[in-house]
């Protein structure tokens, strides 16, 4: 089985555009989709990106999803940050056994 | 709308067990595949358990394997987690979680979450 590692925190202005990573450590990126979900302090998980790149209705197209197999690792690109866009930030996928995993999660912060 | 209401969440004794439920209202719960998602206090999310909607397949994370089961009852909309030989580690808030499939699977509704501390 495989981890998905994420940078612990990371930090943007206002208006500009941040990327957060999340690295398959073993198997290729592409062999199974990947999901981002974000929780804001206090409040359940909701999804903005599914199968890689898809939005769900009602998620600003400022989210964007990507895969990468030269780093073999998965993006999520906010643009024109807001302060409502702060919080933790989860990249998800499943195994060979079916079996959900979880990166570890990023905390953005907008400042 | 899609409502996913957990309840059972209690602080319970090491060793001990406890019996999660989730009502879930505003879609056609017999036609969908659920989760069991977890978040211990301060941490990332885990998943837990899957089960498909006429629960003919079911997987559990290694960490709850032999302890916790997962059931459903379709004529009640409820999805059920039954939790023997809690651990301290197992303290946590558990999400009843809705599974949809497009191209992949995804996680698209999440209920409030229902917190279980395990403790002497």
């Amino acid at each position: 089985n495989f981890m998905l590692t994420q940078p612990h925190s990371v930090s943007e202005s206002p208006g500009k555009t941040v990327a957060i990573s999340c690295t398959r450590s073993s198997g290729s990126i592409a062999t199974n989709y990947v999901q981002w979900y974000q929780q804001r302090p206090g409040s359940s998980p909701t999804t903005v990106i599914y199968d890689n790149n898809q939005r769900p209705s009602g998620v600003p197209d400022r989210f964007s999803g990507s895969i990468a197999s030269s780093s073999n690792s998965a993006s999520l690109t906010i643009s024109g940050l807001k302060t409502e866009d702060e919080a933790d930030y989860y990249c998800q996928s499943f195994d060979s056994s079916n079996h959900g995993v979880f990166g570890g999660g990023t905390k953005l912060t907008v400042l | 709308e899609v409502q996913l209401v957990e309840s059972g969440g209690d602080l319970v004794q090491p060793g001990g067990s406890l019996r999660l439920s989730c009502a879930a209202s505003g879609f056609t719960f017999s036609s969908y595949s659920m989760n069991w998602v977890r978040q211990a206090p301060g941490k990332g999310l885990e998943w837990v358990s899957y089960i498909t909607s006429s629960s003919s397949t079911i997987y559990y994370a290694d960490s709850v394997k032999g302890r916790f089961t997962i059931s459903r009852d379709n004529a009640r909309n409820s999805l059920y987690l039954q939790m023997n030989s809690l651990r301290a580690e197992d303290t946590a808030v558990y999400y009843c979680v809705r599974t949809v499939y497009g191209s992949g699977r995804h996680f698209d509704y999440w209920g409030q979450g229902t917190l279980v501390t395990v403790s002497s």
